[in-house]
């Protein structure tokens, strides 16, 4: 069965380093998501993409977070410069066809990013 | 702003035992429901997807319902076994927006033999 996997499982860093998370989506799909959840915490929305665009993001998505899609398979978060409140598992999604609202978001296992 | 609660935060039952999750949502103008199970350390994975037009969903022995109106989703879990302790996520993905899901606080469910 298809499946979303996320590379590395767990990433450990410096405060103030850069980190790239990556993950392939499921091939088919179109709609490319990340998430996030702090230890305890709710899952959050980071940001969402399609068409080679940022569809939506969330306030926590600031000008230190970006993502691209540099080939037709990775889909990649890039935290520009870590603190420390930037520890959490991060989760990729991805949903197909057309109309991709309608559809189920297929997640992966995560990254676990801990920042020191 | 969309908020999603789910009640009970925690719930152990003996094996074999019917079972019923809720969850609850503060704006009713939702696109579609989706419910994940987490287990520990693990990502998500989807159990089922109620779009806002349907009443309820079946897979297996999950049965989950949707009363859009009063902004509130059932997750029925049938003859529990212990293999089904996990976490339980339900999510909404509000009308007019592109596709974000807003997650609950989740159920901590655990079956005991």
């Amino acid at each position: 069965e298809p499946e979303v996997t996320q590379t590395p499982s767990h990433q450990v860093t410096q405060m103030g380093q850069e980190v790239i998370l990556r993950c392939v989506p499921i091939s088919n799909h179109l709609y490319f998501y990340w998430y996030r959840q702090i230890l305890g915490q709710k899952v959050e929305f980071l940001v969402s993409f399609y068409n080679n665009e940022i569809s939506e993001k969330s306030e926590i998505f600031d000008d230190q977070f970006s993502v691209e899609r540099p080939d037709g398979s990775n889909f990649t978060l890039k935290i520009r410069s870590t603190k420390l409140e930037d520890s959490a598992m991060y989760f990729c999604a991805s949903s197909g066809g057309a109309s991709g609202r309608v559809n189920i978001q297929y997640f992966g296992a995560g990254t676990r990013l801990s920042v020191l | 702003k969309q908020e999603v609660t789910q009640i009970p935060a925690a719930l152990s039952v003996p094996e074999g035992e019917n079972l019923v999750l809720n969850c609850s949502f503060t704006d009713s103008a939702i696109y579609n429901l989706q419910w994940f199970r987490q287990d520990p350390g693990k990502g998500l994975t989807s159990l089922l997807l109620i779009q806002s037009s349907q009443r309820e969903q079946t897979s297996g022995r999950l049965n989950a319902s949707l009363d859009k109106s009063s902004g509130r989703s059932t997750l029925y879990i049938a003859a529990s076994q212990p293999g089904d302790s996990a976490t339980y996520l339900c999510a909404v993905i509000l009308s007019g927006t592109a596709s974000k899901l807003t997650f609950g606080t989740g159920t901590r469910l655990q079956v005991t033999l």
